[in-house]
């Protein structure tokens, strides 16, 4: 199946500054992404749909000034929590639909803390 | 948004076969219904999906229902890799419809 390529892993961050985290599709070009946020032992919740060359659609009750999405490139979305306070550590995952057929790709994820 | 109903969690011995159940009572005609799971601090992995018919691939078995309100996930020979959250899912019709995921089953599988 794709491969959808999160970049970084993890990442420590101090309250107040930002954090961009990256989305690729390695071997297919994806017009639309996904982003979801997952606190510990709870489930993925969708955060917004990231489309290529457009604005990106956030789910109710998700600050689109603070979650800032950027999809300039048919293989790559951005993420970047700006003003990031303790309570945006979470563990954030970008996915794309395969395009071979193989339901959705995820990638592994990025561990944020913001200390 | 699309929901669908599991258990919370599940267990199983190893080298067993492992039936995970999901209710989808609001299913619609066009919505397909998509199984993923994930492994603690993983993105989640696709496993299966399918619409009206049964479907089988190397990871698993998915049985739906006649009146498509329900479906089994069968893991046919559970390993110890096999211990994940399982989620059901069931999407609309269409590229690039967003996925909305539930709680999900924790499975457990024994040595």
């Amino acid at each position: 199946g794709a491969v959808v390529s999160q970049h970084p892993s993890r990442v420590i961050c101090k309250s107040g500054t930002s954090v961009k985290i990256e989305c690729r599709s390695l071997d297919f070009q994806a017009t639309t992404m996904f982003w979801y946020r997952q606190f510990p032992k709870q489930s993925l919740m969708l955060m917004a749909t990231s489309n290529e060359g457009s604005k990106a659609t956030y789910e109710q009750g998700v600050e689109k000034d603070k979650f800032l999405i950027n999809h300039a490139s048919l293989t790559l979305s951005t993420l970047t929590v700006t003003s990031a306070h303790p309570e945006d550590s979470s563990f954030y995952i970008c996915s794309a639909r395969d395009p071979q057929g193989y339901g959705y790709t995820f990638g592994s994820g990025t561990r944020l803390t913001v200390v | 948004d699309a929901k669908t109903t599991q258990p919370n969690s599940m267990e199983s011995n190893e080298e067993e076969p492992v039936h995970l159940p999901c209710n989808h009572s609001t299913i619609s005609g066009t919505d397909y219904i998509h199984w993923y799971r994930q492994l603690p601090s993983q993105g989640p992995e696709y496993v299966i999906h399918g619409l009206t018919s049964n479907v089988n691939n190397r990871m698993a078995s998915l049985a739906i229902a006649e009146d498509r309100k329900s479906s089994t996930l069968i893991l046919h020979r559970a390993t110890l890799r096999d211990a994940a959250v399982y989620y059901c899912i069931h999407r609309r019709g269409g590229s690039n419809y967003k996925l909305t995921f539930g709680k999900g089953t924790l499975l457990t599988v024994n040595p």
